[in-house]
């Protein structure tokens, strides 16, 4: 079937540390997202591809890297410049217009210790 | 002022009774809406979405739009506890992603 794989679900980092959160999609979507929810907060995008090898800062890239080498897979690194990461990592997916609405992983939690 | 606003709730409404959740967004060039359900923990997923003026019935589920007011609004016939959640709306507008509302949480109570 069929979807969007995140790795892993649950994520712990040490302070100063760098992370990469894995997001795969077997649905041959064109474009790719990463999102970022805080409790009890709304969705706020760090980073979108429309294809391979191109990629745009959304609202709050800050501390926050991308690459998309194959159409399948959009990583998203979280570097020790994102000072506040404890948050769940939501990544989508959709065809080349986001006009026909998005499909969701399952995300990440990630936790700073 | 915010390009997708919910009103953060929370509601709640008893089991059997109509929920109403609305929905107002800023770009007059908005092309179509999406209502997504998230429960606590879980990523969210796609319920319902419209592109024309009007209404569109699933089950118990009615997404309504209404362009020339700028809103849309989902409407849960017979709600259940089940139905207790976080729906966001969604706007595909002219940038190239959607955007969305910050949700509005819903309590079914029994």
């Amino acid at each position: 079937d069929g979807g969007i794989t995140q790795s892993p679900k649950y994520l712990f980092r040490k302070e100063g540390q760098n992370v990469t959160l894995s997001c795969e999609q077997n649905l041959n979507h064109d474009a790719m997202y990463w999102y970022r929810q805080d409790p009890g907060q709304g969705l706020r995008l760090i980073y979108y591809s429309q294809i391979v090898n191109d990629f745009q800062k959304g609202d709050i890239a800050e501390g926050y890297s991308v690459s998309r080498e194959k159409k399948e897979s959009f990583p998203l690194t979280v570097t020790s410049a994102q000072k506040n990461p404890t948050a769940f990592y939501l990544c989508a997916s959709s065809p080349a217009r986001a006009a026909y609405g998005y499909t969701f992983g399952s995300g990440t939690r990630l936790t700073v210790v | 002022q915010k390009e997708v606003e919910q009103n953060s709730g929370p509601l709640s409404v008893p089991e059997g009774a109509i929920a109403s959740l609305n929905c107002t967004y800023s770009d007059r060039g908005s092309q179509s809406f999406f209502w997504y359900r998230q429960y606590s923990g879980k990523s969210p997923e796609l319920i319902m979405f419209i592109y024309s003026n009007g209404d569109k019935e699933d089950g118990r589920f009615t997404a309504q739009l209404n362009k020339a007011s700028q809103y849309v609004s989902l409407l849960i016939r017979d709600s259940q506890p089940s139905d207790s959640a976080t729906y966001l709306c969604a706007v595909f507008q002219s940038a190239r992603q959607l955007t969305f509302g910050s949700g509005t949480q819903l309590t079914v109570l029994p």
